[in-house]
């Protein structure tokens, strides 16, 4: 039972356009969101996060939108770089909870 | 600044063995988590400890267990081994209490079971 998912198993940009990833989720009490970025044979790096309180969320070229009410979650790359090139997870949790559920994640390829 | 260490890199065993993978974490992150990655199921939990007690526990049969030492070290271990079981287990510590602010994560231990 896959309580969040990424229904994208990959994308392909070209450099310098916006990279859009999507995440949805069925729990309506998750309220921590956050997105991982992953190259090969190296562990998750974490990228952004959002609360449930907020809608958007900035940190440089990455943002991450949430709509709660869609139970729906996007991360946005703006201008992608060749070296976004990597599988990006997005994650969810109850704050009560230390315990995360990821989605399978997004082939990012950004195209010089 | 040293990051999250996982020995050993990559373990081949037999179905019916048992293994024991090791985590230590980040110096003062007291939290550490154990995630399973297969091909298309993204990141599971496995469990969470922090303080050397276990906190939290996903859906895995009991064949999977871990603990946490006083130094914050981590090991888990899956007995009686299953070809299911092949994939890359991942650590991640954390300096908080919840995790919110992210984990980090280490390189993983690549297992396969043959």
């Amino acid at each position: 039972d896959q309580q969040v998912k990424q229904n994208s198993p990959s994308l392909s940009v070209q450099e310098g356009r916006i990279s859009i990833l999507n995440c949805d989720y069925t729990n309506s009490m998750f309220d921590y969101f956050l997105w991982y970025k992953k190259y090969p044979a190296e562990g998750p790096t974490f990228l952004i996060s959002i609360s449930s309180i907020k809608d958007k969320n900035e940190d440089g070229r990455f943002t991450v939108f949430l709509n709660k009410s869609a139970k729906h979650l996007s991360l946005h790359i703006v201008p992608s770089q060749p070296g976004d090139s990597a599988v990006y997870f997005c994650a969810a949790s109850e704050e009560s909870f230390n315990k995360f559920y990821f989605g399978s994640g997004t082939k990012l390829n950004v195209k010089p | 600044k040293a990051g999250v260490t996982q020995t050993p890199r990559y373990l081949i065993k037999t179905r019916g063995q048992q293994v024991t993978l090791s985590c230590s974490p980040i110096s003062g992150h007291r939290s550490v988590s154990w995630y399973q990655q297969t091909p298309g199921q993204g990141l599971q939990f496995l469990f969470e400890y922090f303080s050397e007690t276990q906190r939290n526990k996903g859906n895995f049969p009991g064949r999977f267990s871990g603990r946490q030492f006083s130094n914050s070290r981590s090991e888990m271990n899956v007995s009686t081994l299953e070809l299911g079981d092949s994939a890359l287990y991942l650590c991640a510590s954390s300096l908080k209490q919840n995790a919110n602010y992210g984990y980090t994560f280490g390189s993983g231990t690549r297992l396969t079971v043959v």
